[in-house]
């Protein structure tokens, strides 16, 4: 069966240290790839969307960047993160339309 | 880009109640899915449903494309039924997920 893994579970970050996220699926080829993030009580917001290799798709202006070395890794990383940074990380992947998500990354950037 | 608007924003039911969450969508979509987030984040796939009706024990889901609605059932609820309930649309070519703003229940005892 099909699983994903998402590390850490916890993360907090010093305002403008790098960021490194990384998410594995297990189980299945060629999966689109999906990184949302979540603010405290709101909706999910798509960052990045990858349908195969090296094929990243940004959807919002950021300081955030994503990468996909390997047909089931998607990484998510920034530079210098900001105190905006802070919130959910969620990644996901899909296989004939129907989507499944990681546990999360809870990140506080202070 | 697509708007996916939810109602009611929040809900709060008695154990047992039954309760039906709606799902508004602005453009036509390839596919629709609801899920269930609990209070440690996870989200559950609950369904997968780009038109018709199926159901999943005391759950169950309606998709009119057409008219671009879906509805959320949730029967005889429970606790463990707390939680966020979105809907996500995909659009377009690049199975791109967009999500709606979400249900918040709350079941209580």
């Amino acid at each position: 069966s099909q699983t994903i893994h998402q590390w850490p579970a916890t993360l907090v970050q010093p305002v403008g240290s790098p960021l490194s996220l990384e998410c594995t699926v297990e189980g299945t080829s060629n999966p689109n790839l999906y990184w949302y993030r979540q603010a405290a009580g709101r909706g999910l917001q798509l960052l990045f969307y990858s349908v195969g290799i090296g094929q990243i798709s940004s959807e919002v202006p950021q300081n955030l960047s994503a990468s996909r070395p390997q047909d089931r890794q998607f990484i998510l990383s920034s530079k210098k993160l900001l105190l905006s940074d802070s919130g959910f990380y969620l990644c996901a992947w899909s296989v004939q339309g129907r989507a499944f998500f990681g546990q999360g990354t809870r990140l506080t950037v202070v | 880009g697509i708007q996916v608007e939810q109602s009611p924003p929040d809900l709060i039911l008695q154990e047992g109640a039954n309760s039906t969450l709606r799902c508004n969508f602005s453009d036509s979509v390839n596919n629709l899915q609801w899920f269930h987030q609990n209070p440690w984040g996870q989200l559950i796939n609950l369904f997968y449903i780009p038109s018709g009706t199926k159901q999943n024990g005391r759950l169950s889901a309606t998709t009119v494309a057409t008219e671009r609605y879906s509805l959320l059932y949730i029967s005889s609820s429970q606790t463990t039924d707390s939680g966020v309930y979105f809907c996500a649309v995909e659009t377009g070519t690049a199975s791109k997920l967009t999500f709606g703003t979400g249900t918040r229940l709350q079941v209580t005892l």
